[in-house]
């Protein structure tokens, strides 16, 4: 998992602020998946991109959530006006090819988002 | 609705012994699965899968064996070592993205 790289590692935000976390995939990948972990709690599954396109975003909150995946740079997820409940760890993950075909993700090393 | 259930939220094991790890699955669409291992504010590693076509896997000291009838797959570790001791996660997909079981913490006792 050490190909997937996530930044900020720990991210503090006040409430009503906005938090923005980046994901670059393993290299060779294309395809983009971020998961919250609440306390206590399991991985969550948020979003799957794959370059310019959001090709699954059930998991996604409806309103303060976003994410993209452009064609140059990296994946983004924006959490806007955070509230003390999106205090988690955000774990992105790649794949070289869809995984529902079989193929493992690789996660990264998380980013840990604290709100005050 | 929680399609991926582990039950044990915690498990301790003598080193060299065997540990296994439950988990069980309610959708029936599920084809392939996959055991994560965590430590603390570190991602998940992945560990070893099994596709629906199998019913074991092995790969060193880990194997994971799958009964489809029962919808149930285990994760055994021999023998185990205290670098095994970790959070091991569960998860299984099948035209969906991959649902994550909440978790088992193993203790592996020097």
């Amino acid at each position: 998992n050490a190909g997937v790289m996530q930044n900020p590692r720990h991210l503090v935000r006040r409430r009503g602020q906005e938090a923005r976390l980046r994901c670059s995939p393993m290299k060779g990948h294309s395809h983009v998946y971020w998961y919250r972990q609440l306390p206590e709690e399991g991985l969550k599954f948020m979003v799957y991109l794959q370059k310019e396109n959001i090709i699954d975003e059930s998991g996604m909150p409806k309103e303060r959530f976003s994410a993209e995946f452009p064609k140059e740079g990296p994946s983004i997820l924006r959490i806007q006006q955070v509230v003390r409940g999106d205090s988690a760890a955000y774990f992105c993950a790649s794949s070289g090819q869809q995984h529902i075909s079989g193929n493992t993700i690789y996660f990264g090393e998380g980013s840990w988002l604290t709100v005050v | 609705d929680q399609q991926v259930k582990q039950n044990s939220p915690s498990l301790s094991v003598q080193e060299g012994r065997i540990s296994i790890l439950n988990c069980d699955y309610t959708n029936s669409m599920f084809d392939y699965f996959l055991w994560y291992k965590k430590y603390p504010a570190e991602g998940p590693t992945f560990l070893i899968s099994i596709s629906s076509i199998k019913d074991k896997n092995e790969d060193g000291r880990f194997t994971v064996f799958l009964n489809k009838s029962a919808k149930h797959l285990s994760l055994h570790i021999v023998p185990s070592q205290p670098g095994d001791s970790a959070v091991y996660f569960c998860a299984a997909s099948g035209n969906t993205p991959l649902v994550f079981g909440k978790g088992t913490r193993l203790s592996v006792i020097a």
